[in-house]
């Protein structure tokens, strides 16, 4: 089975662009989620999708979006970026059924703001 | 709002010896599930090994297992005989039903050959 792809790996852009990034999660499982990590604040999690609906949210801004289409793959966007967005973005699929199924992680896209 | 605590930024072990890492967990619920991800440097994060809270015996994985304290909040990972692949940042992490994941600041563990 293939894992959970990220695209692109690497990104930079300047201050006040905005960016997508993308997740396909393993086959079958519906769950998505995203977390931002970065040397400061770690990993924190910004939002999971089950079933193209937002079941969960972090603690962060409106700048940072999401959605997931009808084959569970999802996509983040952050708006009018800032210095600080630079980071680690992981996505993480799971099943995401009933009980609690571990997330398995992607390789990442590493953002850079410059 | 749930913390994970992991008060070890770094730590080594010599190859073949036994390691632990600790975490700490605050909480006021009673049905969780504890977790230990690793990181290597190629990004990627792999579940080492859960645990459910609701079961009393630790979780073990091969040469990874646990000591879950579930009163005392506290959820060590103890990896015996240390391969120099094992060399990784290693997360503890805490989730509810709600596939939240919340995670612990890391521990860097260099294995020495």
């Amino acid at each position: 089975k293939a894992g959970v792809t990220q695209t692109p790996r690497y990104l930079i852009k300047t201050r006040g662009q905005q960016v997508t990034l993308s997740c396909s999660p393993i086959s079958g499982h519906r769950s998505v989620s995203w977390y931002q990590q970065t040397p400061g604040q770690g990993l924190q999690f910004l939002f999971e999708y089950f079933s193209e609906t937002q079941r969960n949210k972090g603690n962060f801004p409106g700048r940072f979006s999401g959605r997931q289409f009808s084959n569970s793959r999802s996509e983040m966007n952050v708006s009018t970026l800032e210095l600080g967005d630079s980071a680690l973005y992981l996505c993480a699929s799971s099943s995401g059924g009933q009980g609690v199924s571990p997330l398995h992680f992607g390789n990442g896209t590493r953002l850079t703001v410059t | 709002a749930q913390t994970v605590t992991q008060s070890q930024p770094e730590m080594s072990v010599q190859e073949a010896e036994t390691v632990t890492l600790s975490c700490t967990y605050d909480t006021s619920e009673n049905n969780y599930y504890l977790f230990w991800y690793k990181q290597p440097p190629s990004r990627q994060m792999i579940l080492v090994i859960r645990q459910e809270a609701y079961k009393q015996q630790n979780a073990t994985e091969n040469r990874f297992s646990v000591n879950f304290q579930k009163a005392a909040k506290s959820f060590s990972l103890k990896i015996s005989d240390s391969q120099l692949g094992d060399t990784a940042m290693y997360f503890c992490a805490f989730m509810k039903l709600s596939n939240d994941m919340r995670f612990g600041a890391g521990t860097r563990l260099t294995v020495k050959p």
